[in-house]
């Protein structure tokens, strides 16, 4: 199993500019979590998904979406890139509503300018 | 308040001795408690997870948690300049449909 998997693993973007930030588990996971993670700081819940066609918001979801259309695959889409987007991301999968622990991906790290 | 707070440290013991991080977190209804070790440049990994009053061992990991003060701490016993890291609290909230809330992390520098 190659667990939780994220492409790219860094980009820099121009303001305004679009990007989407690819997320696949291996694993069967229902659950699946985007968060983000500015230096020093702790992970923000972006969004999550709890099956296939399935979304809802985390803390900071403003300039983001996310689609599930696979149990697979969990893309982050940022459109209109700004600044205060430059960020390390993180995807995360956990098993179901009864497991507790959740997989993290290696992460993309973004910078905006 | 902020839902789970941590020092962020630098915390710095030296090879051998105990490291002791604290937690403390707002939500009196939280159930399950988390630490996860992130290494600079990498993506966090669960070490520990405490659901229960009490102590919780692995190792030369301990766990401990208490509802009734709202802290949750991590022991790590014969320190190892490899345990250098942050440490990240993690728990769930008792409302928000098993969504992880993490505090900012201590860094742990371990010292040979």
């Amino acid at each position: 199993n190659a667990g939780v998997t994220q492409t790219p693993k860094f980009r820099i973007l121009k303001i305004g500019q679009s990007m989407t930030l690819q997320c696949t588990q291996d694993m069967n996971h229902n659950y699946m979590y985007w968060y983000r993670q500015d230096p020093g700081m702790g992970l923000k819940l972006i969004y999550y998904s709890v099956g296939a066609g399935i979304t809802d918001k985390g803390e900071v979801p403003n300039g983001y979406n996310v689609s599930r259309s696979t149990t697979e695959d969990f893309p982050l889409r940022l459109e209109l890139a700004a600044p205060s987007q430059t960020s390390v991301y993180f995807c995360a999968s956990k098993a179901s509503s009864s497991s507790y622990e959740q997989y993290f991906g290696p992460g993309t790290r973004l910078t905006v300018t | 308040q902020k839902e789970v707070e941590q020092n962020s440290g630098p915390l710095s013991v030296p090879e051998g001795a105990i490291a002791s991080l604290n937690c403390t977190y707002s939500d009196r209804g939280s159930q399950s408690f988390f630490w996860y070790r992130q290494y600079s440049g990498k993506s966090p990994e669960l070490i520990m997870f405490i659901y229960s009053n009490g102590d919780k061992e692995d190792g030369r990991f301990t766990a401990q948690l208490n509802k009734a003060s709202q802290y949750v701490s991590l022991l790590i016993r014969d320190s190892q300049p490899s345990d250098s890291a942050t440490y990240l609290c993690a728990l769930y909230l008792a409302t928000g449909f098993q969504k992880l809330v993490f505090g900012t992390g201590t860094r742990l520098l371990v010292s040979p």
